[in-house]
């Protein structure tokens, strides 16, 4: 399977309690994005990396959030603290991104939904 | 501001019936890009449809075609003598700028589509 793969699938932890979720990438894709999605809304975008830069954050990305590309290839999300207002699918996508005036899509895994009790 | 608006919330047929899915965009961008994306029960978003916003053409592939109209901002979805399979949310999206932007993508609130036996 060449997709978009994410680990877990689903996770259900405490309020308070830190969560690390995993992002694999097609892999000549060098652009990831992360999304979350809440119930009966649409993904909403919380982070962007070109490569291993991470070059925007969402204003929804509190001070809890962090996310890395170390190498490029794959990423993590992590949330410290969780709290109920954190669960949610969260999404992640990977493109190709060229210069000039192309476009290409993004690919979405099939997500993580976390549950915070 | 960037907007998607699905006034849709829930849309119900008798499968063979024809269904259009609506969808009006807001953006100040003179180049965009509008997408159209199925969520299917299982929640992975899979990929339709990309038009680019200098190209007016409307498209059919298959059961499906999608309007773009530059002049009311909108680009509607229409499935033909619809199938159970077609049973999904559907999501607009909308991306702002080229290439070598973020390409984040602006999505609407979606709209679930249950087409009956």
């Amino acid at each position: 399977d060449t997709g978009v793969s994410q680990d877990p699938r689903h996770k259900i932890t405490k309020r308070g309690q830190n969560v690390t979720f995993r992002c694999d990438p097609i892999s000549e894709h060098n652009r990831l994005y992360w999304y979350r999605q809440t119930l009966g809304q649409g993904p909403e975008f919380l982070t962007y990396f070109q490569n291993e830069a991470q070059l925007e954050k969402s204003r929804l990305l509190s001070d809890r959030f962090s996310a890395e590309r170390p190498k490029g290839s794959f990423s993590t999300l992590e949330i410290q603290r969780t709290e109920q207002g954190d669960s949610a699918m969260y999404l992640c996508a990977s493109s190709l991104g060229l210069a000039g005036n192309s476009y290409n899509e993004q690919f979405f895994g099939p997500g993580t939904r976390l549950t915070v009790l | 501001a960037q907007k998607v608006t699905q006034a849709q919330t829930e849309i119900s047929v008798v499968e063979k019936e024809d269904v259009t899915l609506d969808c009006v965009y807001e953006t100040r961008d003179t180049t965009y890009y509008l997408f159209w994306y199925k969520q299917p029960p299982s929640g992975e978003l899979v990929f339709l449809i990309r038009r680019n916003s200098f190209d007016e053409q409307n498209e059919i592939s298959g059961r499906y075609s999608w309007n773009f109209q530059k002049s009311t901002s909108s680009f509607n979805f229409t499935i033909t003598a619809s199938q159970v399979v077609d049973s999904a949310v559907y999501f607009c999206a909308l991306s702002e700028g080229l290439g070598g932007a973020t390409n984040k993508l602006i999505f609407g609130t979606g709209t679930l589509l249950a087409v009956q036996p």
